[in-house]
């Protein structure tokens, strides 16, 4: 079975850019959770959807958004990069909103 | 807004020793994960507990509700267990995500 898939593995973008990145959930899970983890920091809470509603917002700014789809695969946007934004994204699927969470290899974000 | 503090941030050792992670926090939860990440970054999730000891072969975690502490134990530990450990909690009201400790970096040496 295919686990938590996201992509793009790497990707590098400048400043001010803007930036999508893509998961796709374990099939059957219907929530989906976004993190970002910088550099020797441990992951840090952004968005979790739920049967395509947002179900809960960590503090990010308004920079950063997210969806979820029909199929319940998720995208993640940033809007006017920062240098600060450089890091790994890390997308999990869950059955439930408490049911244990399976994550994704990640996509690894640099902002030159 | 829950504080994960985890101990030691870093440990080396022999192949072969019973290894010991602590982690404590600060507010009451509903669930504490313990997650493994190997150099990459992709997270493996170990445990997922609520109270009480769970055993998956040579990983044993244990957590004490009352004292807002848990424990990972690594027996007869071998390189391949070398990764970075992280705790993280779920708070006991709502969807809002884990809240993660920085992890410990495991280094277990032949």
């Amino acid at each position: 079975d295919a686990g938590v898939t996201q992509s793009p593995t790497h990707l590098i973008k400048t400043r001010g850019q803007q930036v999508t990145l893509r998961c796709s959930p374990i099939s059957g899970h219907k929530s989906v959770s976004w993190y970002q983890q910088v550099l020797g920091q441990g992951p840090q809470f952004i968005f979790q959807y739920y049967e395509k509603e947002e179900r809960g917002r960590g503090n990010f700014p308004d920079r950063f958004s997210a969806r979820q789809f029909p199929n319940y695969s998720s995208e993640l946007n940033v809007n006017a990069l920062l240098l600060g934004d450089s890091a790994l994204y890390l997308c999990a699927s869950s059955l439930e909103v408490r049911t244990p969470q399976h994550f994704g290899d990640g996509t690894r974000l640099s902002i030159l | 807004k829950n504080e994960v503090e985890q101990s030691p941030q870093n440990l080396t050792a022999q192949e072969g020793e019973f290894i010991t992670i602590n982690c404590s926090y600060s507010v009451g939860i509903s669930a504490l994960h313990w997650l493994q990440q190997h150099p990459g970054g992709g997270i493996v999730s170990l445990f997922m507990l609520s109270s009480g000891k769970k055993k998956h072969g040579r990983l044993i975690a244990t957590i004490n509700i009352q004292e807002k502490h848990s424990s990972l134990h690594i027996t007869a530990s071998h390189p391949r267990d070398s990764a970075v450990y992280i705790c993280a909690v779920r708070e006991g009201g709502g969807a809002d995500g884990l809240t993660f400790g920085k992890g410990t970096h495991l280094i277990i040496q032949p």
